[in-house]
Formats: structure tokens, C-alpha cells, sequence
């Protein structure tokens, strides 16, 4: 079965740090790949997505990540965070099929605190 | 453009009574998911359904709860009985079916949920 992992539960982070979050999956066929953030209190947004094409991706506020088809890994990065950055992060997959088997697996998600 | 519309917002109630939880998609989607969130388990897929019909309903923890999809822009989540631990918060999300899956989920703000 499919699966998400996110290496980190909690990072804590001073302003202006480098952030980069982990995300594997286990999934051998083609894949569709996002990063969703949900602020406190917020439902969940989409940050960015791959589905093809260039594996280093640019999504909003300042976001990249970095799809690694042999690691089978799909980080999040920002070079320099910022308080409002202050949310939970969650690495979402699906499938990529004809069938109509559009469901997301979604990782246990990434607490992120930065310290202004 | 109104995005997904879900209600109650809040709901406190006593254990044993029934709970409705009603979302409304965002217009011209086809896809519906319904997922609940909490601290010890994260985000949990519960049901989804593709042009009203329910694909996969596995994730639903028992018989107690029930969802359905009578037209493209309304469904329910039905719990009865509630019990304490059903206190969640529960997610609607809708999507748009493509070819290959790569449409993003849009998520409303969430039911909060509180059965004591």
C-alpha cells in the first residue's frame, strides 16, 4: 500500500534559518506529488505541486521543492523562514491512473515554530 | 469565487445524538472527500466520491458513521451514535477529476467537533 512519510514531527527554526522538510513515499509507479500548509486554526492550502516536467518545483511565499525520482523523495525548502511561516506542512500523494483513483495519502504532517 | 462551504462550523453535543456535518463543493467539481484530523492520528481520508458516487469508503472507522452525496453540490456525514472519541476536526475537500489525477484538493475551514 501506499504510504507518506515525514521524517520530522517538530522543527523549530530561528527567523532567517533554512528550512527543509523531508518526504518519501513508497510508491513505484507514477506519482502526483503537493505540499499542503495549514496555518493555526486554518484549513489546509496547497503550497505546490509536481506532476511532470521540471523536478525542482516553485510554489507560493517563497517554497521550492525538489522531486528526487530515485530516492523516491520529495523535500520542501525555503531558504530563509519567517514568523508567519509558523504552521503545519503535509506532503500529499496520489497515483497517477485513468481510473478516477484521485485520492490524496497524505504524510503525518511537520509542525513548524519559528522564533522571530 | 466561494470556495468550499462546509457547516457547522463548531459542534458540541452530547455523546449518543446524532451528528450531521454538511459540506458544499466548490461549483463544477467532481470530487469530494471527506477526511478527519486529530492530534493522535493526523489527517485520515474517510470517504470520497467521484461524480457523486462513493469510490472508497475504507477509511470510515465503523457503521456508526455514514456519508452521502444526493446531488454534485451538497453531502453529509452522518454519526449515530456519537461517541467521545469522534471529537475531531473534520475536513471537506473538493477537486476537479483529470486525466492522470493532477488536480489539487481545495479545502474548507473544517468542522470542530465535540462530543462529550
Amino acid at each position: 500500500a501506499q504510504s507518506v512519510s515525514q521524517h520530522n514531527h517538530h522543527v523549530i527554526l530561528s527567523e532567517a534559518a533554512s528550512l527543509e522538510l523531508g518526504c518519501n513515499y513508497s510508491y513505484g509507479g507514477t506519482v502526483n506529488l503537493f505540499w499542503y500548509v495549514q496555518y493555526p486554526g486554518q484549513h489546509l492550502q496547497l503550497l505546490l505541486k509536481y506532476f511532470s516536467g521540471d523536478p525542482l518545483v516553485k510554489g507560493i511565499k517563497g517554497f521550492e521543492a525538489e522531486f528526487i525520482k530515485s530516492k523516491f523523495s520529495f523535500n520542501l525548502r525555503k531558504p530563509s523562514v519567517q514568523w508567519s511561516d509558523t504552521a503545519e506542512y503535509f506532503c500529499a500523494v496520489n497515483v497517477r491512473t485513468g481510473a478516477g483513483a484521485n485520492n490524496l495519502f497524505f504524510g503525518t504532517g511537520t509542525r513548524l515554530t519559528v522564533i522571530p | 469565487d466561494a470556495g468550499v462551504i462546509q457547516s457547522p462550523r463548531h459542534e458540541v453535543t452530547e455523546m449518543g445524538q446524532e451528528v450531521t456535518l454538511r459540506c458544499k463543493p466548490i461549483s463544477g467539481h467532481n470530487s469530494l472527500f471527506w477526511y478527519r484530523q486529530t492530534m493522535m492520528r493526523g489527517l485520515e481520508l474517510l470517504i470520497y466520491f467521484n461524480n457523486n458516487v462513493p469510490i472508497d469508503d475504507s477509511g470510515m472507522p465503523e457503521d456508526r458513521f455514514s456519508a452521502k452525496m444526493p446531488n454534485a453540490s451538497f453531502s453529509t456525514l452522518k454519526i449515530q451514535p456519537s461517541e467521545p472519541r469522534d471529537s475531531a476536526v473534520y475536513f471537506c475537500a473538493s477537486s476537479l477529476l483529470g486525466g492522470g489525477n493532477n488536480q489539487p484538493q481545495h479545502f474548507g475551514d473544517g468542522t470542530r467537533l465535540s462530543i462529550l
